[in-house]
């Protein structure tokens, strides 16, 4: 069965510090990976996209996949408050995209 | 300016009840999506289209009826709402296929007593 699996939370993580959100996926020949953020109440946001293996950044965020691992982070530096929310990780796998349920982020001010 | 759009935004109804949540986009994306969303599962794609007048079952499309006449509507029928059909129901469209970056419209919460 083709998975996302993300850590629940909730993640703290005080302000100023960096918010490292886990990733992993069941299906070897993925090609496609979103980060996603959730406030509460609110419809997933589109953060970033990445399709090669390495680090693609965009500004305080940055995207980590390595396909070899199955694995695929988010890195948001210096956390502000307004950072608190869910993020979902999403997996292409059989011709749909697969959301994971996502991962809680608390920003402790 | 809108993007997607949804409607109703709220609604309540009776368990047999049909029911229509409505899903607009001004983006002419050509392909379209109808996800539910509950706690502990996370979001489960339901249909989906990849242009006009062509759908597709998702993962939970069981009780739903979707149609798409045109390209920036996309609206998702409940025939005889039951229970567990409660949710949040988002639309999401993209314009590149179903490996790319999909845009959410902000969501129906449906409540079937």
């Amino acid at each position: 069965q083709k998975e996302v699996e993300q850590n629940s939370g909730p993640l703290s993580v005080p302000e100023g510090a960096i918010a490292s959100l886990n990733c992993t996926y069941s299906d070897r020949v993925s090609q496609s990976f979103f980060w996603y953020r959730q406030y509460s109440g609110k419809s997933p946001e589109l953060i970033m996209s990445i399709y090669s293996n390495g680090d693609k950044e965009d500004g305080r965020f940055t995207a980590q996949l390595n396909k070899a691992s199955q694995y695929v982070s988010l890195l948001i530096r210096d956390s502000q408050p307004s950072d608190s929310a869910t993020y979902l990780c999403a997996v292409n796998m059989n011709d749909k995209i697969i959301f994971g349920k996502g991962t809680r982020l608390h920003i402790l001010p | 300016d809108a993007g997607i759009t949804q409607s109703p935004r709220y609604k309540i109804t009776e368990t047999g009840r049909q029911v229509t949540l409505m899903c607009h986009q001004t983006w002419s994306h050509s392909y379209m999506f109808w996800y539910r969303q509950d706690l502990g599962h996370g979001l489960r794609l339901i249909y989906y289209s990849a242009a006009a007048d062509i759908t597709d079952k998702g993962e939970v499309p069981d009780g739903y009826v979707v149609s798409r006449s045109k390209t920036e509507n996309f609206p998702l029928t409940l025939e005889s709402a039951t229970r567990s059909q409660t949710s949040v129901y988002f639309c999401a469209s993209s314009p590149s296929g179903l490996y790319n970056e999909q845009f959410f419209g902000p969501g129906t919460r449906l409540t079937v007593l």
